[in-house]
């Protein structure tokens, strides 16, 4: 299968700071990434998705101004947390959308990023 | 609008024992469904994934799953659970069936007693 990318793995910084996260896709190109949050003990929530070359689309209730998304290549989306407070705290998850076959895209899955703002 | 609904938050089994996961789901277009396991503090693994053909479908580790679709059902099974089982389970579908957005359940946790 197709193999994505995080980084960082895990990352703490203090409430007020921004934070950005990477996601690649290494084999195959992602026109099309969809970004996750975990929240402990909790499902996958989609915050956004990320199309390249274009603005991201959110989800209802995800603030588009605090989460900034861009997807400037085939290869590489990018979640920066702005002003991060610790309700922020969570795991950041990120797939690319990749062919596999006729008709039919299968996302992939990026390891996860551990965000800790204290 | 799609949604899945897993029965069951946290379910434990004896070592040996079969192991049932129940997801259901709504879809007003034929579904593209999906299991996922997750290890503590790790990414989602795809175990299997029912798109169109063959209702049982086989997948890795020993499971597998039925797509039945005169019951909404996309259940998981393993004929015997091992100790390395023990995670969480993740039942989601895709909006429109064309790998889309992933609507996810709200996950089993799985806990396997020696």
């Amino acid at each position: 299968g197709a193999v994505v990318s995080q980084h960082p793995s895990w990352v703490i910084c203090k409430s007020g700071t921004s934070v950005k996260i990477e996601c690649r896709s290494l084999d195959f190109q992602a026109t099309t990434m969809f970004w996750y949050r975990q929240f402990p003990k909790q499902s996958l929530m989609l915050m956004a998705t990320s199309n390249e070359g274009s603005k991201a689309t959110y989800e209802q209730g995800v603030e588009k101004d605090k989460f900034l998304i861009n997807h400037a290549s085939l290869t590489l989306s990018t979640l920066t947390v702005t002003s991060a407070h610790p309700e922020d705290s969570s795991f950041y998850i990120c797939t690319g959308l990749d062919r596999v076959g006729r008709g039919y895209n299968e996302q992939f899955f990026g390891p996860g990023t551990r965000l800790t703002v204290l | 609008a799609q949604s899945v609904t897993q029965l069951g938050s946290h379910v434990s089994v004896s070592e040996g024992a079969l192991v049932l996961l129940r997801c259901n789901y709504s879809s007003s277009v034929p579904p593209y469904l999906f299991w996922y396991v997750q290890y503590p503090n790790q990414g989602l693994q795809l175990l299997l994934k029912y798109t169109t053909g063959a209702t049982l479908v086989k997948g890795i580790n020993g499971f597998e799953a039925e797509f039945k679709k005169s019951e909404t059902s996309f259940h998981l099974t393993k004929p015997s659970a091992h100790m390395s089982d023990a995670a969480e389970y993740f039942c989601a579908v895709t909006l429109g069936g064309q790998g889309g957005k992933l609507i996810f359940g709200q996950g089993t946790e799985l806990s396997v007693k020696p």
